[in-house]
């Protein structure tokens, strides 16, 4: 298995420009998550999913969009980007039920300048 | 959002010193609680899940406990080592949830 796989792995995007983070899991999770890494303020989280076409916002979901047309990929959408969007972006993936651990992907650093 | 603290902050320890940080979180409808160890430029790995009041958990030289009833969590790592330098942050799901809410962690640095 791959595991969690993200996309791309480094991007640097202009004031207003517009990109789509790629997510993808091979283990056939029903939940995927959606992080920024903030320095010092540790993973917040922007949007989740418990399954194929059903989302709900996380705590900073503003700016972002999301969509889950299927079990293995949740891609994050950034329109019109800011430089408050420079971040550390972090996609995750867990099984349904109590005991199961999350799984991160490897990360993507977006740049807005 | 569900308040999940950590501490310290930071914590710097020298080669084979013992330590332990705390993590507290809400006593009401609790339904798990994850430990996970951040390394720099990687992505955060998980350490353990626990569930049960009381849990006690051990991978290696590192241990956790569980208190559901008040609300907190030790993460204890005996006989520190360099490659334990990492952030350790654990996050806590409700029942009546489905994401984890993180703590911001505790950054460990261990020197020779």
């Amino acid at each position: 298995n791959a595991g969690v796989t993200q996309t791309p792995k480094f991007r640097i995007l202009k004031i207003g420009q517009s990109m789509t983070l790629q997510c993808t899991q091979d283990m056939n999770h029903n939940y995927m998550y959606w992080y920024r890494q903030d320095p010092g303020m540790g993973l917040k989280l922007i949007y989740y999913s418990v399954g194929a076409g059903i989302t709900d916002k996380g705590e900073v979901p503003n700016g972002y969009n999301v969509s889950r047309s299927t079990t293995e990929d949740f891609p994050l959408r950034l329109e019109l980007a800011a430089p408050s969007q420079t971040s550390v972006y972090f996609c995750a993936s867990k099984p349904r039920g109590q005991g199961y651990e999350q799984y991160f992907g490897p990360g993507t650093r977006l740049t807005v300048t | 959002i569900l308040n999940v603290e950590q501490s310290p902050q930071s914590l710097h320890v020298q080669e084979g010193d013992s330590t332990n940080f705390t993590c507290s979180f809400p006593s009401s409808n609790f339904y798990a609680l994850h430990w996970y160890r951040w390394e720099t430029a990687k992505s955060p790995e998980a350490l353990f899940v626990m569930t049960l009041n009381g849990d006690e958990k051990k991978k290696g030289r590192i241990s956790a406990t569980l208190n559901t009833k008040e609300g907190y969590s030790y993460l204890y790592i005996k006989g520190s080592q360099p490659e334990d330098s990492a952030t350790y942050l654990c996050a806590y799901i409700s029942n009546s949830g489905y994401a984890l809410n993180f703590g911001k962690g505790t950054s460990l640095l261990v020197t020779p």
